[in-house]
């Protein structure tokens, strides 16, 4: 069954570098995505993803965030100087269709922020 | 603010029974609602969806209830079976123009189930 994979599993960095993580979404979706969930909080919504630009970011997803495709297979969350409150579960997710359609989850990147 | 309520943080259940998970809202633009359902070191996985314009949907073992007038939904799951131990997220979709699968999530409910 096709899946989203996510690297790395779990990143542990300093405050104020800057991480990226991985996404290889389903090969026929067109439409990507970022959640995160801080630890014991809800999953929340970050940004989507479509036809190499933004659709909708939420207000967590600030300067400091970017995402960006640079192939024709890999979607990367990019946070340019991390702080403390960054550090979450990371879950990138795909669909084929937009709006209420299903998203399919990757295991997601625990990123550790010191 | 929370758009998405799940107020059991946890449900213990033997197995065989009826598991019964509640979520509220309280967002009248809401129109598409969702389970998931996340195992320990797994992303959520897409268990039953419903729309706002039905107040049941059923797969196999599981049914999601829809009171719109409410604003409460519960994922039903008979028989209850161990494998279905996990997290069930109750999640939501806006109906306002321009959104592009931003679910709000509600904070889950662990449920376990005992043989």
């Amino acid at each position: 069954e096709p899946e989203v994979t996510q690297t790395p599993s779990h990143q542990v960095t300093q405050m104020g570098q800057e991480v990226i993580l991985r996404c290889v979404p389903i090969s026929n979706h067109l439409y990507f995505y970022w959640y995160r969930q801080i630890l014991g909080q809800k999953v929340e919504f970050l940004v989507s993803f479509y036809n190499n630009e933004i659709s909708e970011k939420s207000e967590i997803f600030d300067d400091q965030f970017s995402v960006e495709r640079p192939d024709g297979s890999n979607f990367t969350l990019k946070i340019r100087s991390t702080k403390l409150e960054d550090s979450a579960m990371y879950f990138c997710a795909s669909s084929d269709q937009a709006g209420a359609n299903v998203l399919t989850f990757g295991a997601g990147s625990r990123l550790t922020v010191l | 603010d929370q758009q998405v309520k799940q107020n059991s943080p946890s449900l213990s259940v033997q197995e065989g029974r009826i598991s019964i998970l509640n979520c509220d809202y309280t967002n009248s633009m809401f129109d598409y609602f969702l389970w998931y359902k996340k195992y320990p070191a797994e992303g959520p996985t897409f268990l039953i969806s419903i729309s706002s314009i039905k107040d049941k949907n059923e797969d196999g073992r599981f049914t999601v209830f829809l009171n719109k007038s409410a604003k409460h939904l519960s994922l039903h799951i008979v028989p209850s079976q161990p494998g279905d131990s996990a997290v069930y997220f109750c999640a939501a979709s806006p109906n306002y123009g321009g959104s592009q699968g931003n679910l709000i999530f509600g904070k889950g409910t662990k449920l376990s189930v005992k043989p």
